[in-house]
């Protein structure tokens, strides 16, 4: 079984509605991250939390909100979509050590069409 | 604003080792140099880290320089299975916090 598991793999949605992206892991991670990736670009931190407690926004987190239900769950949700929030999105995990190594984990991603 | 500058793309011949080129001239003293891959549109998959001594793994070398503002990441034999995007990350501090912060990463295609 995978480690970081995103639902749903597939969504297209319609402009204004809300949908939410699930990410769970079963590494035991306080870290996890939400990332978007666009065609011919690389991955941009959307959201970011550290504990359980502790969530922070990425560099493009307008439109976007996200929960941390427990150490295990993060997700995502975009309260209106748009058409420009079509994007592939990537969950991942890290536990990083005292001496700043931090190997990340991702998901398979969950690609996102809005019409 | 990448913390890190990759060519957007090379190519390889099949057998060949692939020498791709990370620039971080801006990294903190203590700060690993990461490299991710990732196939098609799959997520990054990790394949090495480093501080400041060469590092190798079943998968790839890793050559850091002395001054630690550049690396360069090894296949030895590249295969047509190593055609992917390849990320080189460096943790960025922000507010507080370091991230580790991705760059557009360099497209290798592994040729026959």
């Amino acid at each position: 079984d995978a480690d970081v598991t995103q639902t749903p793999r597939n969504r297209i949605t319609k402009t204004g509605k809300r949908i939410m992206l699930e990410c769970s892991q079963t590494k035991g991670h306080d870290r996890m991250y939400w990332y978007r990736q666009d065609p011919g670009l690389g991955l941009r931190l959307i959201y970011y939390s550290f504990d359980v407690k502790d969530i922070n926004k990425g560099e493009i987190s307008d439109g976007y909100s996200v929960s941390r239900q427990a150490q295990a769950k993060f997700s995502l949700s975009l309260e209106s979509a748009i058409p420009n929030q079509t994007a592939l999105y990537f969950c991942a995990t890290s536990d990083p050590t005292r001496t700043a190594q931090e190997t990340q984990y991702f998901g398979p991603g969950t690609r996102l069409l809005v019409l | 604003d990448a913390k890190t500058t990759q060519p957007p793309s090379m190519d390889c011949a099949e057998g060949r080792a692939a020498n791709l080129p990370c620039n971080h001239s801006t990294i903190s003293g203590n700060e690993y140099v990461y490299w991710y891959r990732q196939i098609h549109s799959q997520g990054p998959q990790y394949i090495i880290h480093g501080l400041k001594n060469n590092e190798t793994n079943e998968m790839a070398s890793l050559i850091i320089t002395e001054d630690r503002k550049s690396s360069t990441l090894i296949l030895p034999h590249a295969t047509l299975r190593d055609t992917a995007v390849y990320y080189c990350i460096v943790r960025v501090e922000a507010g507080g916090s370091y991230i580790p912060t991705f760059g557009r990463g360099t497209s290798l295609i592994v040729h026959p």
